[in-house]
């Protein structure tokens, strides 16, 4: 089973920031937060991952709280090419069957003019 | 560089027949993992392989057999495909960290 928990769909303005939010309250200490998006049946695409600080890449940033049990993925400036489904996933970083990508159902985003 | 390639695109079988699905991956990783989505759904681990030789059950790998002979190639083979395989497969590649997936074969079976 998934070890994450997101809303089900979220609605953004073109233009504004999109902030979608995760936990994931039992979240081990070697565990990374991860998170992909799937733009309508395309295969996964990879945003963003982290430990414990923020980070921030072309894309995205990536907020984790002080006690790493939740996280924000903000998308500045959101587009309607960004309307797609976000997940977030927790895993080792290295190291067999618990390295494995675990999808749950992620947030449907919509991106609307 | 392609990075991970999956053929067929599509396909329809016949309940009982069987086929391979192929993906193929030119970045050198080690690691390879075949995925299913169903509609709605998020993608569920059949199975994956940590190296060349190797191969592992993931979540959901009855009816599924699978072969990574060479590093660059992982196979997804149905022995005798029912209607509940009818799917969107993907494969993925990664060397540790982030995923790097195929665009998907979408399977239909009769």
């Amino acid at each position: 089973d998934a070890k994450t928990t997101q809303p089900t769909s979220m609605d953004c303005a073109e233009g504004r920031a999109a902030n979608l939010p995760c936990n994931h309250s039992t979240i081990s200490g070697n565990e990374y937060v991860y998170w992909y998006r799937q733009i309508h049946s395309q295969g996964p695409q990879y945003i963003i991952h982290g430990l414990k600080n923020n980070e921030t890449n072309e894309m995205a940033s990536l907020i984790i709280t002080e006690d790493r049990k939740s996280s924000t993925l903000i998308l500045p400036h959101a587009t309607l090419r960004d309307t797609a489904v976000y997940y977030c996933i927790v895993r080792v970083e290295y190291g067999g069957s618990q390295g494995n990508l675990i999808f749950g159902k992620g947030t449907k985003l919509s991106v609307k003019p | 560089n392609a990075g991970v390639t999956q053929t067929p695109k599509f396909r329809v079988l016949k309940t009982g027949q069987s086929m391979t699905l192929l993906c193929a991956q030119d970045m050198n990783h080690e690691y390879m993992y075949w995925y299913r989505q169903d509609p709605g759904m998020g993608l569920r681990l059949i199975h994956y392989s940590v190296g060349e030789g190797t191969t592992a059950k993931g979540e959901v790998p009855d009816g599924y057999n699978v072969s990574r002979l060479k590093k660059q190639n992982f196979l997804l083979g149905l022995e005798s495909a029912a209607p509940s395989q009818t799917s969107v497969y993907f494969c993925a590649s990664s060397q540790g960290r982030g995923y790097t997936f195929g665009s998907g074969t979408r399977l239909t079976v009769v």
